[in-house]
Order: structure tokens, then C-alpha cells, then sequence
């Protein structure tokens, strides 16, 4: 079955370290994108990729970094730079606008990242 | 810039009544719209894609309809039961400020009681 795969699903980070979160599709999208769920807040887009080797940052991208050599995969990685990265990290997929409109987003399962 | 608003934002219903769950949107230039339901600490799954062109989409028990010119979009759950309660998420593609990408409301968090 297509999907997105999520890894880990909890991942612990301690002070000054760098972790990367992974995110693999199978469902043939163009466009990937990383989002960001805090309590109360809702979701809010750290960053996207429309095409291999491409990427924008979303509305708080400060903090992490982002590689999308191949288009099945877009990896998040939560810098030190990062001052408060516990919360739950959302990987979704879509195609983009103007090929398909009509398509809606697919999300992965998460992955539940907690500093100690 | 656009912005996405779910009224209310907690509902607590007995099993088996019908109810409604209110989407709002402030820039009517969408390419669509799509409601998800997320269980505790899992991710999203998507219920019902609207496009912008339609009025309602219908699954199983779910409605949701679509009225862009006045920026709402409802999801009707009809005969509710324990296994619906969840959080449920209304999001728009495009508007302004969006990139054309997906705007979030916060969620209604909703509890069937049996």
C-alpha cells in the first residue's frame, strides 16, 4: 500500500545535539512538507519541497534544516540552533498545484521528539 | 493572510446524536478544502477533500459542504458513536500569504459519550 513512513516514532534529543527526523513516500507526490503540533497551537509549516533538490522555508523554520536529493524522501533535521523542539513533527505529501489540483494532502504518523 | 477558525473547540455529545462541526476561512481563494480526524499522538487521517469547484462531499456518515463565497465549510457526523470521538481538523489550500499550501484551523477535540 502507498503511505508515508515516519521514523523514528519517539526520539529523544539532550542539549546541544542534532537530530534527524526521517520521512519517506511511496505514493509518487512531488511535494513534501514538515509541520510543526504544539498543544493549542495547531499545526504551523516549518518546510516544504515542491521538486528534488528545492526547498522553502515555511513559517518557522528557524532552527531546522532540510535536504530533498531524492523524491521519495525528505529528511528534518532540528539544530541545537532549535531552543524548544519538543513537540510532535508531522511529515506530509501532496502533489503540487497546477498538475493535480485537486489532490489533497497525505500525512505520515509522526514522530514525538522530547529533549532531555 | 489566511486564516482558518473551528468553532467549537471541544463538543461533548451522547452516542447517537447528530452533530455539526463549524470550518471558517478568511480568503475565499482556495483550491480546496480538507477535513482530518487525529487520534491521540497519532497523525492525520483525511476524511473528506473538497474541491473548490464543489459544494459537499459525502462519506459513509460524514457530510461536509463547502460555501466559498462565504469562506465556511461544516462537517455533519450523523449518528454519532463512542468511536468518533478524536480531534478534527479543517484546512484550506490557498488563500493569501499560503504559498498554496495547507492553512490549519486548531482543531475541534470531540467526545461521544455512551
Amino acid at each position: 500500500d502507498g503511505g508515508i513512513t515516519q521514523s523514528p516514532k519517539y526520539l529523544f534529543r539532550k542539549e546541544g545535539q542534532n537530530v534527524t527526523l526521517s520521512c519517506e513516500q511511496n505514493l509518487n507526490h512531488d511535494a513534501m512538507y514538515w509541520y510543526r503540533q504544539d498543544p493549542g497551537q495547531g499545526l504551523r509549516l516549518i518546510y516544504y519541497s515542491q521538486i528534488v533538490n528545492d526547498f522553502q522555508k515555511g513559517d518557522i523554520a528557524e532552527g531546522y534544516s532540510v535536504s530533498r536529493e531524492k523524491k521519495e524522501s525528505f529528511p528534518l533535521t532540528v539544530t541545537s540552533a532549535q531552543k524548544n523542539p519538543t513537540a510532535f513533527y508531522l511529515c506530509a505529501s501532496s502533489m503540487v498545484l497546477g498538475t493535480r489540483e485537486g489532490y489533497g494532502y497525505t500525512f505520515g504518523s509522526g514522530t514525538r521528539l522530547t529533549v532531555v | 493572510k489566511q486564516e482558518v477558525t473551528q468553532i467549537p473547540a471541544a463538543l461533548s455529545v451522547p452516542e447517537g446524536e447528530n452533530l455539526v462541526l463549524n470550518c471558517s476561512f478568511t480568503d475565499s481563494a482556495i483550491y480546496n478544502l480538507q477535513w482530518f480526524r487525529q487520534d491521540p499522538g497519532k497523525g492525520l487521517t483525511s476524511l473528506l477533500l473538497i474541491q473548490s469547484s464543489q459544494r459537499e462531499q459525502t462519506s459513509g456518515r460524514l457530510n461536509a459542504s463547502l460555501d466559498k463565497s462565504s469562506g465556511r465549510s461544516t462537517l455533519y457526523i450523523a449518528a454519532s458513536q463512542p468511536g468518533d470521538s478524536a480531534t478534527y481538523l479543517c484546512a484550506v489550500r490557498g488563500g493569501g500569504g499560503s504559498q498554496g499550501n495547507l492553512i490549519f484551523g486548531k482543531g475541534t477535540k470531540l467526545s461521544v459519550k455512551p
